[in-house]
């Protein structure tokens, strides 16, 4: 199994929809975790990152963490086809290395 | 992904030869790290180096060794590439002790 799971998808949503992301993950020992966004053909950017449960909210984006089902969450409100992309989730362990989950492709059509 | 760049950015290459990849940054970062991005499989850590001086393992570097010329430039180098190596690699730099790695635009290399 994984550290961090993640469903590979792809996700095709229409314009304005509410989009919901997920990971599971399996070690709880440090509990940073990250979601980063991918264009094609470009290097990841952190998009939000949380610690322990609860969650942070910036803009249109949500990060959520259930540390009892250990489940990582990203919602994305009034999806804009400028959303369209891989998201990736990760955890970050204690030597400050970045463990991700295998991305998820979001499409969100006009 | 202003303040890393890597060089080259596309390579093809046959079983056997070598090649190093370069990584180098313009934001005082001490942290860089190579991983490589395969379909299905997410970025995997290959080396990383803390400070400069120091380098580590990460979750796959057989077939990789690295060198952290200075603060700002860290190389990946194959020795002798094989197909399954073929990859994008992606060079990422962060401040010690923080939470944000700032990645580079990638390397796409195919080893025929």
């Amino acid at each position: 199994q994984k550290e961090v799971e993640q469903d590979p998808g792809p996700l095709s949503v229409p314009e304005g929809a509410i989009v919901s992301l997920n990971c599971t993950y399996s070690n709880s020992a440090f509990q940073y975790f990250m979601w980063y966004r991918q264009y094609s053909r470009k290097g990841p950017e952190l998009l939000m990152y949380t610690y322990s449960s609860g969650n942070k909210e910036d803009g249109r984006f949500t990060a959520q963490v259930d540390k009892s089902s250990k489940y990582i969450s990203l919602f994305i409100r009034d999806s804009q086809p400028s959303d369209s992309a891989t998201y990736l989730c990760a955890r970050m362990d204690s030597s400050y290395k970045l463990i991700f989950g295998s991305g998820t492709r979001l499409l969100v059509r006009p | 992904n202003a303040g890393v760049t890597q060089t080259p950015k596309f390579q093809v290459l046959k079983t056997g030869q070598s090649m190093t990849l370069q990584c180098a940054q313009d934001m005082n970062h001490n942290s860089m790290y190579w991983y490589r991005q395969d379909p299905g499989m997410g970025l995997r850590l290959i080396y990383y180096s803390a400070s400069e001086g120091t380098t580590d393992k990460g979750e796959v570097p057989n077939g990789y060794n690295v060198s952290r010329l200075n603060k700002r430039e860290f190389s990946l180098r194959l020795e002798s590439a094989a197909p399954s190596q073929t990859s994008v690699y992606f060079c990422a730099i962060g401040l010690a002790g923080a939470n944000e790695q700032f990645f580079g635009p990638g390397t796409r290399l195919t080893v025929l």
